[in-house]
């Protein structure tokens, strides 16, 4: 099975940063990829499919990028209600594997 | 709205079955796929397996292979995930989460865009 491995595991920075999460796949998984937000007790939500695609409704701070086994969710100007877990995920076949989570915290 | 609706938190015993239900509301069950994700206590995001709930067809992650079924009843627009032989590690909150699939331009997607609550199923002797 592919694995996705996400860096770093955590991270700690300033409301108005640009902030930048990386997700990798063992092995090529073309643009078959989304990223989801957890906040605390809560359910994960839709960030962004094939890679680079916003959801609908999502703010336009939030991109992703990538194709192939390297992929980077941005984050481009943190905000205090962006304080959660993000996840990576793969779609190419099943397994869906997500990645491990980025906890993303305000300094 | 579209939602889907989770029933309450379980508490069982080792080696015995546990039935969570997901009720859409707000659109056709059939309309789209099904997955179940669990997050054991302070851990990650885990796949288990999805259903088309059209067919009643379903993928299981290998790990759950054996034990774990999902199913539907159409007529009241709930699908059911049980686990059966449960064990001190199946110690989770269970999301059940509705995926769409298709093409957009080049681009395959399959995403979860609908998510439930999620069911805190404690197993505990």
């Amino acid at each position: 099975d592919i694995q996705m491995t996400q860096s770093p595991s955590s991270l700690s920075a300033s409301v108005g940063d640009r902030v930048t999460i990386t997700c990798r796949a063992s092995q090529g998984i073309r643009n078959l990829l989304a990223w989801y937000q957890q906040k605390p007790g809560m359910a994960p939500e839709l960030l962004i499919y094939a890679a680079s695609t916003l959801q609908s409704g999502v703010p336009s701070r939030f991109s992703g990028s990538g194709s192939g086994t390297e992929f980077t969710l941005t984050i481009g100007s943190l905000q205090p209600e962006d304080v959660a877990t993000y996840y990576c995920q793969k779609y190419d076949t099943a397994p869906l594997t997500f990645g491990g989570g980025t906890k993303v915290e305000i300094k | 709205q579209v939602q889907l609706v989770q029933s309450g938190a379980e508490v069982k015993r080792p080696g015995a079955s546990v039935k969570v239900s997901c009720k859409a509301s707000g659109y056709s069950l059939t309309s789209f796929e099904i997955n179940w994700v669990r997050q054991a206590p302070g851990q990650g995001l885990e796949w288990m397996g999805w259903m088309i709930p059209k067919t009643g067809n379903t993928g299981y992650a290998q790990k759950f292979q054996g034990r774990v079924s999902m199913t539907r009843n159409t007529s009241i627009n709930t699908a059911y995930l049980e686990v059966s032989s449960l064990r001190n590690e199946d110690t989770a909150v269970y999301f059940c989460a509705r995926a769409a699939r298709g093409l957009r331009g080049d681009d395959y997607y399959y995403y979860m865009d609908v998510w439930g609550k999620g069911t805190t199923v404690i197993v505990s002797s």
